[in-house]
């Protein structure tokens, strides 16, 4: 199997900012995943976006997905100290195995 | 209640050891699964098991073995520790991966912290 990669690797920012965050996969999806890992935590599911969708909201997060490019990206607004995370996109992979990258570590300055 | 819960949190433990890391879920799915997150964060799966049976074997040593006695839990053992299997560990669950499932969220555990010494 092949893991993608997100981009950047570590994102510093204000709070208050905006985050974005890049996502790019290896095979042909049905669906894109984000998920969010507090330290010392497990992963939690955040949105899940569909092959068939170009963007999705949920809250103050946007998830766009550019199959053309096999590319996701995520969009966190008006960032507030809690979101200091890591961040995982996950893709399946073939019917039953969803691969994750290495993440990006987001932290959100006050 | 805990929906994905594994023990323990935290084990250190000599090289070539035998240790076991338990797993339960409460969610009523079908599928489980092993996650192995090294110090890069990389995360990567490393079993799964669909209503007990097998589904998913990654190239993992056959030194760990996943044991699930009915469809809530699922047991990680792994014989003969080594130094390059510290990591922390994750069992998570979802309903079942088919191929007409587009959708299934992944639920996690908090994790298992193993340090081999």
């Amino acid at each position: 199997s092949q893991q993608g990669e997100e981009d950047p690797q570590a994102l510093s920012i204000q709070e208050g900012e905006n985050a974005t965050m890049n996502c790019s996969y290896k095979t042909s999806i049905n669906n894109l995943q984000w998920y969010r890992q507090n330290s010392g935590r497990g992963l939690v599911h955040l949105i899940l976006i569909r092959s068939n969708e170009r963007e999705k909201h949920s809250g103050r997060l946007r998830v766009t997905l550019d199959t053309s490019k096999k590319s996701s990206s995520l969009l966190i607004t008006a960032s507030r100290a809690a979101d200091t995370a890591s961040y995982f996109c996950g893709e399946i992979q073939g019917a039953q195995k969803l691969v994750f990258g290495q993440g990006t570590r987001l932290t959100i300055n006050p | 209640d805990t929906a994905v819960s594994q023990t323990p949190k935290y084990l250190v433990t000599q090289m070539g050891n035998d240790k076991s890391i338990k797993c339960e879920q409460n969610l009523g799915h079908d599928t489980m699964y092993w996650y192995k997150q090294d110090s890069k964060k990389f995360l990567k799966i490393m079993f799964s098991y669909n209503n007990k049976e097998l589904i998913i074997n990654e190239t993992v040593p056959n030194r760990f073995s996943p044991k699930s006695p009915d469809k809530a839990h699922l047991n990680l053992h792994i014989n003969s520790l080594e130094l390059g299997d510290s990591a922390v560990y994750f069992c998570a669950s979802s309903q079942v991966f088919g191929k007409r499932q587009t959708g299934n969220t992944i639920y996690f555990g908090e994790g298992s912290w193993l340090t081999v010494v």
